[in-house]
């Protein structure tokens, strides 16, 4: 079965560091870039930006370049999103997704809840 | 960046009716890769159609998509019970860096 398994729900404070991951199976994972999608609560889909982990490739979406890191380790077929300093603002679900060429962003990962707050 | 308006932003309806959701894009969508994602409350979202018109995988064939350039609609022929959510245009035809969500279309029991 082709999966995205997502690390699970953080609770953490202004200023903490976070690392969240994106594991996936039944598939070829280096060959399929991995996007980064954002839902604060109660609002809807922003995309983040994205990776191809074969080369490690990475695009931002210019309203999160800067604020995120995006990275992979096709070794362990998983990709990963981190904050160095995070924010209230951050509080939200993160969704992992993979693409391949025209067919848009097909399998998604259960999502990540990350909540900050002090 | 292209900006993608959804309309309307509430649909309400009963089960057996015909749904139609629009996505209007600020310029033109490059190859019409415009795909359409279906969210339920505390579900991960699900797509529907890419490329403007072609169905994913397992996805009944009450769902259609169509339309070119910068105007799409998401059709639901006949409305069931489980078809009752949000709706999500997003275009991934420009750049990797800009890829655009429109703002949700829900559609509601009525």
């Amino acid at each position: 079965e082709v999966q995205l398994v997502q690390s699970g729900a953080e609770v953490k404070k202004p200023g903490e560091s976070l690392k969240i991951s994106c594991t996936g199976s039944g598939y070829s994972f280096a060959t399929y870039w991995i996007a980064w999608v954002r839902q604060m609560p109660g609002k809807g889909l922003e995309y983040m930006g994205i990776i191809y982990p074969g080369d490690s490739d990475t695009k931002y979406t210019p309203s999160f370049e800067g604020q995120v890191t995006i990275s992979a380790d096709k070794s362990i077929s998983t990709a990963y999103l981190q904050w160095s300093s995070l924010k209230a603002s951050d509080t939200a679900m993160y969704y992992c997704a993979r693409q391949l060429g025209s067919t848009a962003l097909d399998i998604w990962g259960q999502g990540a809840m990350v909540a900050v707050s002090s | 960046e292209i900006v993608l308006a959804q309309s309307p932003k509430t649909l309400s309806l009963s089960p057996g009716e015909r749904a139609t959701l629009s996505c209007r894009a600020s310029q033109s969508v490059s190859g019409n890769y415009l795909a359409w994602y279906q969210q339920k409350p505390g579900q991960t979202p699900r797509l529907l159609i890419y490329g403007a018109s072609s169905r994913a995988t397992g996805i009944p064939d009450r769902f259609s998509g169509s339309g070119s350039g910068t105007d799409f609609t998401l059709t639901i022929s006949r409305l069931e019970p489980e078809d009752f959510a949000v709706y999500y245009c997003q275009q991934y035809g420009s750049s990797l860096r800009t890829w655009t969500f429109g703002q949700g279309s829900k559609v509601e029991i009525k």
